[in-house]
């Protein structure tokens, strides 16, 4: 149990599908993050947000699009998306955006994505 | 650009050899954390590290922090079964997040 949940665990889609990823975190955070992990890159930042506005964008793709409602969860949409696509999609969740002492990253346990 | 490096990549060893995996950036940190990943798991927080020189233990595995604080080590003592999975260090890189190293995967063969 990490305070952090995701939904789905393991999702299949089409590449002319639309889906969701949906993040929910119980801890009292202000921050909210999407990583994405492959066998080529371990561990990716795609987004950050702290209080519901979008900090960080790391150059993804727009068939990737994040949505925070508020500052508990947090959803990424899938669209049209690549087979090389595929990958862990792990959300993550800390007090503040910050990278001071203390303020350590607590991740979910993640959303298999499969594009075919 | 900056970034945190992180060797080996993978490492076999047999249960009971130690273990060590090192965490190396081109610039001062102002503090480092380490996490584990399990298999099909997701990473959990082990430690952060924040002053020059630091040493921390937890039972079997040992955390340093380097000098200048630009590197970082976890040693593990007569690896177990259980330590198996990958070890990640993870770095600030600018004042709004962490840069996680690759990774070093641990296999230990009983």
């Amino acid at each position: 149990e990490t305070g952090v949940t995701q939904t789905p665990r393991h999702l299949v889609m089409g590449m002319t599908n639309k889906k969701s990823l949906k993040c929910e975190q119980h801890l009292g955070h202000n921050a909210m993050y999407w990583y994405k992990q492959s066998a080529k890159k371990p561990l990716e930042l795609m987004f950050v947000y702290s209080l519901e506005e979008r900090v960080e964008n790391n150059s993804v793709p727009s068939r990737f699009s994040p949505e925070c409602p508020n500052s508990s969860h947090l959803f990424l949409h899938l669209h049209t998306l690549q087979p090389e696509d595929s990958a862990l999609y792990l959300c993550a969740s800390s007090q503040d955006t910050g990278t001071g002492s203390g303020n350590t990253i607590y991740f979910g346990e993640g959303s298999w994505l499969t594009v075919v | 650009g900056q970034q945190v490096m992180q060797i080996p990549q993978y490492q076999h060893v047999q249960e009971g050899e130690d273990f060590t995996t090192y965490c190396n950036s081109s610039t001062t940190l102002s503090n480092i954390q380490w996490y584990k990943q399990r298999p099909g798991g997701h990473p959990v927080f082990l430690i952060q590290l924040v002053k020059s020189g630091e040493v921390k233990k937890q039972k079997r595995l040992t955390f340093q922090f380097g000098e200048a604080k630009k590197n970082s080590s976890l040693h593990i003592t007569a690896t177990q079964t259980t330590d198996v999975g990958t070890y990640f260090c993870a770095g600030p890189i600018n004042f709004n997040k962490f840069y996680f190293g690759s990774g070093t995967k641990l296999n230990v063969k009983p």
